[in-house]
Parts: C-alpha cells; sequence; structure tokens
C-alpha cells in the first residue's frame, strides 16, 4: 500500500461544474496535508494547506480533511479550463520537513 | 511564501559530462533545502535533504557520489549531476521550507536536464 495515494486521472469535468480531487493516506499520526498544482513542465505550486478536520475554504478551492478516514480533498468550485492541471497531494508525517507525496490527479476541465 | 529561483532553467549536455544546477532562496535564509527529481508522467521522487554547513542527506537509492550537493550559504544549495548518461535526464526541482513552524515547501521553478 502506497503511503499517499491518488487516483492518476484523468478527470474530466465541464467548465463552471466542481471539481473534486481525493486523497488518503496510510499513517493515522500525519499531522499536516497540502494540495499542489502542477502544469505540464512546470514546479508544483502551493495551492491550500489544511491541519485540522474539516473545511477549509480559499477562494474557489476547498480543502476538506478526515482524520478518522485519513482522507484528504480538493473541491475546485466554478471550474476554468486554467484549472487543468495535475494536482498532487502531500502529507507531512512528522517532525521534519520531508513530504510524502501522492502520484497526482490529472485534471481536465472542459470549455 | 518563499521565492526561490534555480539555474539554469533547462541544460542539453553529453554523457559523460558533470553539469551543476543552483537553488537560491531569495527572501529569506534556508538553513535545509530539498532536490527532486521528477521523470515524465510520474510524481516527484526526493532525492535528498539539503543541509547548510554539513553533509546532505540523501535518500535510498540515491548516489551520493553520483549527486553531488553543496549547501556552502543560506541561500545556496547546488546539485551536480556527474558523469552524467542519457538516463539521468530528467526535471530537476528544488525545494524551501517555510518560514519557521510553517510546514509548507515552495519550490523552484525547476532545471530540465537531457543527456545526449
Amino acid at each position: 500500500q502506497k503511503e499517499v495515494e491518488q487516483n492518476s486521472g484523468p478527470l474530466s469535468v465541464p467548465e463552471g461544474a466542481i471539481a473534486s480531487l481525493n486523497c488518503t493516506y496510510s499513517d493515522r499520526g500525519s499531522q499536516s496535508f497540502f494540495w499542489y498544482r502542477q502544469y505540464s513542465g512546470k514546479s508544483p505550486e502551493l495551492i491550500m494547506s489544511i491541519y485540522s478536520n474539516g473545511d477549509k475554504e480559499d477562494g474557489r478551492f476547498t480543502a476538506q480533511l478526515n482524520k478518522a478516514s485519513q482522507y484528504v480533498s480538493l473541491l475546485i468550485r466554478d471550474s476554468q479550463p486554467s484549472d487543468s492541471a495535475t494536482y498532487l497531494c502531500a502529507v507531512k508525517k512528522d517532525s521534519n520537513y520531508q513530504l510524502i507525496w501522492g502520484a497526482g490527479t490529472k485534471l481536465i476541465i472542459k470549455p | 511564501g518563499a521565492v526561490v529561483s534555480q539555474h539554469p532553467s533547462w541544460v542539453i549536455c553529453k554523457s559523460g559530462t558533470s553539469v551543476k544546477i543552483e537553488c537560491r532562496s531569495l527572501d529569506f535564509q534556508a538553513t535545509t533545502m530539498f532536490w527532486y527529481r521528477q521523470f515524465p508522467k510520474q510524481s516527484l521522487m526526493l532525492m535528498a535533504t539539503s543541509n547548510e554547513g554539513s553533509k546532505a542527506t540523501y535518500e535510498q537509492g540515491v548516489e551520493k557520489d553520483k549527486f553531488l550537493i553543496n549547501h556552502a550559504s543560506l541561500t545556496l544549495s547546488t546539485l551536480t549531476v556527474t558523469s552524467a548518461h542519457p538516463e539521468d535526464s530528467s526535471f530537476y526541482i528544488c525545494s524551501v521550507p517555510g518560514l519557521a513552524g510553517v510546514d509548507e515547501q515552495f519550490f523552484g521553478p525547476g532545471t530540465r536536464l537531457t543527456v545526449l
């Protein structure tokens, strides 16, 4: 079992709809969770961070964390073609700086 | 977030030569930097953790004699790919942790290495 799992996709969503991206993790002691967006040929860009159970909203993005079920999700409202990218889930397990990365989900927003 | 630069953004070299990639933290001092490698259509793979003033910590399976890391100052870490071969062709990205107490990592723009 991978430490951080994501569906590789591609996930195709019509423009204007809600895109839902999911991530599960294996270490129940994980404390910090991150969503990064990576455009093709570019480096990852931090979208959201979440540390406690529940929802965290930032503009069109909402991160949801459920530690009991060991999953974290990212919702993108009013999806735009510019949201088309690969979304990487990352989890910080312990006290050092290292992040454990998922393989990423490719999101395609169709006009 | 932190501002990170990398140089060069892309490089093409002949097999057997060495290539140096620079990673700079532009707006704060970083005692730790990370080096990642990403092959096409794959996720990030952590290669090593660069520590200012001390030896880098390499991940399992990464040859420390092939991927030389030097973190000589609080704003600069370098990765040297020695005796590069075509299989070393990849996208190399460095990252910097945020300020103390912040867990995020901020990435440089990456360096695309092609070894002929």
